[in-house]
């Protein structure tokens, strides 16, 4: 599945630097999500947005702020992270939201893996 | 609470079946998917299940017991391309936009 993409695959920084995730998908979903998968823990949700609009924000720290300016896109704004924030961040989209029906079925981007030094 | 369980790690035999089980705590079952990730890839999905029974699509097949809270993926006359890591997947009432994902099975498969 290529229709979710994700810049860049792979990221270094250091604790005091500000960067960017970017996730654009060609799907014509309503749905976005940002995810963080960590070495032999199960994929950890941080946000939703639904229509541009955030509708879940999962008790992230305020380092990590997303953004979504409209349906296709959706970053994740990095800045003074620490390095357990080391991980593999990944992107999704969905039709619509899974509250109910298949059509919610969550489609990944590749993925940036992140090392914060 | 929520609570999700698999085995962490599988290994078996090219040609072979091997079942990945699932078990599952929520307030609220509202469906349960599969997906596949490959080493260094984004999961894909696999199977979605929110009645009881078995979904056969080809060589992969999946079964729900809402009762037992339990779910089991099915992988028939395996392929070295299988091995990657499965994750189980409930989607809970209690939050409306939210799934919660298993820690993933990885599944090695020898010749």
């Amino acid at each position: 599945e290529t229709g979710v993409t994700q810049t860049p695959r792979h990221l270094v920084m250091g604790m005091t630097n500000k960067k960017s995730l970017k996730c654009e998908q060609h799907l014509g979903h309503n749905a976005m999500y940002w995810y963080k998968q960590s070495a032999k823990k199960p994929l950890e949700l941080m946000f939703v947005y639904s229509l541009e609009e955030r509708v879940e924000n999962n008790s992230v720290p305020s380092r990590f702020s997303p953004e979504c300016p409209n349906s296709s896109h959706l970053f994740l704004h990095l800045h003074t992270l620490q390095p357990e924030d080391s991980a593999l961040y990944l992107c999704a989209s969905s039709q619509d939201l899974p509250t109910s029906g298949a059509t919610d079925t969550q489609y990944f981007g590749p993925g940036t893996r992140l090392t914060v030094l | 609470g929520q609570n999700i369980d698999q085995p962490t790690e599988m290994t078996a035999t090219e040609g072979a079946i091997v079942q990945i089980n699932c078990t599952y705590q929520t307030s609220g079952f509202n469906g349960l998917f599969w997906y596949q990730q490959h080493a260094g890839e984004a999961p894909t999905f696999l199977s979605y299940n929110v009645l009881d029974g078995l979904e056969e699509k080809g060589r992969f097949s999946s079964f729900l017991s809402r009762s037992k809270g339990y779910s089991y993926l099915l992988l028939k006359e395996l392929q070295m391309k299988d091995s990657a890591s499965y994750l189980c997947a409930v989607r809970d009432r209690s939050s409306a936009s939210k799934i919660i994902f298993g820690s993933g099975t990885r599944l090695s498969i020898r010749p």
